[in-house]
């Protein structure tokens, strides 16, 4: 299977603390992406980091690529309760208009 | 709103109904895809469509028939479907054409019930 795999699946957190994401995949890659989904509401895309990337930074979202591992990270900064979501990697191994594999996401819940 | 809309948010439906979903962007975007999300699933692809070119079909069952009108409109009709069909179906849409690789926009998806 080429899709992502998030670890951990669930991570619960108090806010103002970090949280910090790990995805798996196994193909090569064209580019990598987090989404962010509110329960039972469509995906939002977060950021893409390229192949040949290895960090990348948005507001409180910082994203690591290691290409020879096949793994990325996402570290949330500075928690906030509004974070609480599930998030998910996908990862783009054609290039192009060719349909992004999604892992199963990992739930975030933020303690306030 | 996201740019990409769909309709219905809800549908109920029996598994002789027919019905469809609509999905419509107004980004500019070329490429269109129908996705299905089941409870403790990754998303599942199931309809790319590229310059309203059906570009990949998932093995996804005949009872599921897209239509892409224009680069704009994609549709996603639906008939006999069983329960197990029953799901959150996204639509999202992109910039993307072969060799080039943007994040997708994602509506807000159709909540299917197969009773």
């Amino acid at each position: 299977s080429q899709q992502g795999e998030e670890d951990p699946q669930a991570l619960s957190i108090q806010e103002g603390e970090n949280a910090t994401m790990n995805c798996s995949y196994k193909t090569s890659i064209n580019n990598l992406q987090w989404y962010r989904q509110n329960s039972g509401r469509g995906l939002v895309h977060l950021i893409l980091i390229r192949s040949n990337e290895r960090e990348k930074h948005s507001g409180r979202l910082r994203v690591t690529l290691d290409t020879s591992k096949k793994s990325s990270s996402l570290l949330i900064t500075a928690s906030r309760a509004a974070d609480t979501a599930s998030y998910f990697c996908a990862t783009d191994h054609r290039g192009g208009a060719d349909g992004l594999t999604f892992g199963k996401g990992t739930h975030l819940i933020i303690q306030p | 709103e996201t740019g990409v809309t769909q309709t219905p948010r809800h549908l109920v439906m029996g598994m002789t109904n027919k019905k469809s979903l609509k999905c419509e962007q107004h980004l500019g975007h070329n490429a269109m895809y129908w996705y299905k999300q089941s409870a403790k699933k990754p998303l599942e692809l199931m309809f790319v469509y590229s310059l309203e070119e059906r570009v990949e079909n998932n093995s996804v069952p005949s009872r599921f028939s897209p239509e892409c009108p224009n680069s704009s409109h994609l549709f996603l009709h639906l008939h006999t479907l069983q329960p197990e069909d029953s799901a959150l179906y996204l639509c999202a849409s992109s910039q993307g054409s072969v060799g080039d690789s943007y994040g997708y926009t994602f509506g807000s998806g159709t909540r299917l019930t197969v009773v």
